[in-house]
């Protein structure tokens, strides 16, 4: 059971223009949900986070909105760099402390 | 550098041997989290330890276990290896038991089942 889904495997833009990741989630009970970034041959990095009671957060170039109705969330990067460039896995956090990862999107930035 | 170390950091073995994979959390970090990484599969979640003793558990199997000791560090064994075992190990770790997901995560330790 995928309780966080990242249905775009991939994502290619140019630089200077708007990043947009997409993930859908099932459980109505997740509090947190986060944006991890992964470089190769690195552990996965933590980018931005929001709270279930938010439907915004903004953190410089990168900007997390959340659709609780929809069950969807998406990080807008802009404008999106070439060090943008790596995988970015959306991820959850209820009152388990399972912290639940969807499989990722590899975004490439072309200039 | 997150801080959290995972040693090896590349391992190769045969079907049906077993492996320890050894991680040390960032200190002060009480918590620590395995998780696995498929060929093109997001991260799943194995098992969480807090300060010695553990606290969830995912879609863990039974031929793998692990444990956190006195010191924190932790240690992930995988006994009876199949090739489809062969994936990226990552630990991370956390100050609390509870938390809002904000995990720092080790650089993995690769392993391939021949």
């Amino acid at each position: 059971d995928q309780q966080v889904k990242q249905n775009s495997p991939s994502l290619s833009v140019q630089e200077g223009r708007i990043s947009i990741l997409n993930c859908d989630y099932t459980n109505s009970m997740f509090d947190y949900f986060l944006w991890y970034k992964k470089y190769p041959a690195e552990g996965p990095t933590f980018l931005i986070s929001i709270s279930s009671i938010k439907d915004k957060n903004e953190d410089g170039r990168f900007t997390v909105f959340l659709n609780k109705s929809a069950k969807h969330l998406s990080l807008h990067i802009v404008p999106s760099q070439p060090g943008d460039s790596a995988v970015y896995f959306c991820a959850a956090i209820g009152t388990t402390d399972k912290l639940i990862f969807g499989t990722g999107t590899r975004l490439q930035v072309f200039p | 550098d997150s801080g959290v170390t995972q040693t090896p950091k590349h391992l190769i073995t045969a079907t049906g041997q077993r492996v320890t994979l050894r991680c040390s959390p960032r200190s002060g970090d009480l918590s620590v989290y395995w998780y696995q990484q498929s060929l093109d599969q997001g991260l799943q979640f194995l098992i969480q330890y807090y300060n010695g003793e553990e606290r969830a558990k995912g879609n863990i199997l039974e031929r793998f276990s692990a444990q956190q000791f006195p010191d924190l560090h932790s240690e992930l064994n995988l006994s009876s290896l199949e090739l489809g075992d062969s994936a990226l190990y990552f630990c991370a770790s956390s100050v609390w038991s509870g938390n809002t997901g904000e995990l720092f995560f080790g650089e993995g330790s690769r392993l391939t089942v021949l």
